[in-house]
């Protein structure tokens, strides 16, 4: 059973481009979480998605940052018009249902490092 | 709203030695987090646990709820064990969807030295 993969692993951007990054979650898993990680700071929770919907998308920059989770495919956080300060690792996660003490926790993915420049 | 202290924030060991990172929040929560992660940047969950302790291998963790206070122990320390530990918690106290609305610790990293 493959884990949560990401791609790519590692994303170079200049000023104004933009960024797309990819999440596919274990098998089974209907439910994904993007987290950023910036340079010498904590993760922080950016969305969490489910098949088709945005479940909480608070953490999430007003502008330039969407995400989704279509029926079919990977999850997808995109960055419009990248700025150096979007520079971080962005991780993705997995789990089959809500989060609970009873279903477990999510399943993290490898990270894809971007490079703003 | 949580907050999530964790020290301490660096730590030194010698291998074989008894190993506690601590994790203190603020609010009721319905399970806390630990979380490693790599040298080379990948997280791995730990544990989730809500009550009482977990054990994994070398690896326990405590949590007591009342004090809203987790520690994480690693038996007999090895190099390989190497890393950032994290802890987190939701920032909501309440069950539901978004339980994965975390917020997290700084991370305690720790080195073992052979």
């Amino acid at each position: 059973n493959a884990g949560v993969m990401q791609n790519p692993r590692h994303l170079v951007r200049r000023r104004g481009q933009e960024a797309r990054l990819r999440c596919s979650p274990m098998k089974g898993h209907s439910h994904v979480y993007w987290y950023r990680q910036l340079p010498e700071e904590g993760l922080k929770f950016m969305v969490y998605l489910q098949k088709e919907n945005i479940i909480d998308e608070s953490g999430m920059p007003k502008e330039r940052f969407s995400a989704e989770f279509p029926k079919e495919g990977p999850s997808i956080l995109r960055i419009q018009q990248v700025v150096r300060g979007d520079s971080a690792a962005y991780f993705c996660a997995s789990s089959p249902g809500v989060i609970s003490r009873f279903k477990g926790p999510q399943y993290f993915g490898p990270g894809t490092r971007l490079l703003v420049l | 709203k949580n907050e999530v202290e964790q020290s301490p924030q660096n730590l030194t060991a010698q291998e074989g030695e008894f190993i506690t990172i601590n994790c203190s929040y603020s609010v009721g929560i319905s399970a806390l987090h630990w979380l490693q992660q790599h040298p080379g940047g990948g997280i791995v969950s730990l544990f989730m646990l809500s009550s009482g302790k977990k054990k994994h291998g070398r690896l326990i963790a405590t949590i007591n709820i009342q004090e809203k206070h987790s520690s994480l122990h690693i038996t007999a320390s090895h190099p390989r064990d190497s890393a950032v530990y994290i802890c987190a918690v939701p920032r909501f106290s309440w069950y539901g969807g978004s339980q994965g609305n975390l917020i997290f610790g700084k991370g305690t990293k720790l080195s073992v030295k052979p």
